[in-house]
């Protein structure tokens, strides 16, 4: 049965950071790309991140570009996501979730991870 | 970035209606669009994949048309446990974007 479980939430001031992680089981890992998926309250859904099998390319939306980065250890099945220079708008429940490419669909996620961005 | 819009934003309907939901894309993106479910406090789950491929595990009664700019999310007899808010998704880009979502109420 595949398993994301994603763990480094909490409340943090604006400007601070936090690291998100993500543990993955029940499927080879290292086959998959993977990505983050955020959800603001009662909002909808919105693309984070998205990481290749090996590492070498990663993709962002401009709302995330330059102030998070995504990164993966194979040998861990564990995926990652360190924010830096967090806004209030980085409020949401974030969401690991398995990728067949780069431009595809999500079919795996996990359950989810709150992060509140407030002083 | 391609502008997905899901019309409507709500729909009431009796257990055992038949519905479409639609999903309308700012360009052509060919059949590069995914259908999800997300239940009250509950991650999404992956339903339709590239416009009208099935998934694993996914009732028969859900399935997916449409090619192009316009899509549609197409639920048979809906039963209560599909009460819910259902996303689309496009993949043509790699900058990936979802709809906003319909919301699917008993009437």
């Amino acid at each position: 049965e595949v398993q994301l479980v994603e763990s480094g939430g909490g409340l943090v001031q604006p400007g601070r950071s936090l690291k998100l992680s993500c543990a993955a089981s029940g499927f080879t890992f290292s086959n998959y790309y993977m990505a983050w998926v955020r959800q603001a309250p009662k909002k909808g859904l919105e693309w984070v991140a998205t990481i290749s099998t090996s590492g070498s390319r990663t993709y962002y939306p401009d709302s995330v570009k330059g102030r998070f980065t995504i990164s993966r250890d194979n040998a861990k099945s564990s995926l990652y996501l360190q924010m830096n220079s967090l806004k209030s708008e980085d409020t949401a429940t974030y969401y690991c979730a398995s990728q067949p490419g780069p431009r595809a669909f999500f079919d795996y996620w996990g359950q989810g991870v709150m992060v509140t961005v407030s002083s | 970035n391609i502008v997905l819009t899901q019309s409507p934003a709500t729909l009431s309907v009796t257990p055992g209606e038949s519905v479409s939901l639609s999903c309308r894309a700012s360009q052509s993106i060919s059949t590069s669009i995914h259908w999800y479910q997300q239940k009250s406090n509950e991650s999404p789950r992956l339903l339709i994949k590239y416009a009208s491929q099935s998934i694993s595990g996914i009732p028969s009664r859900f399935s997916g048309s449409g090619s192009g700019t316009d899509f549609t999310l197409s639920i048979n007899r809906v039963e209560s446990e599909d009460f819910s808010i259902y996303y689309c998704q496009q993949s043509y880009s790699s900058l990936l974007t979802f709809g906003s979502g319909t919301k699917l109420e008993i009437k």
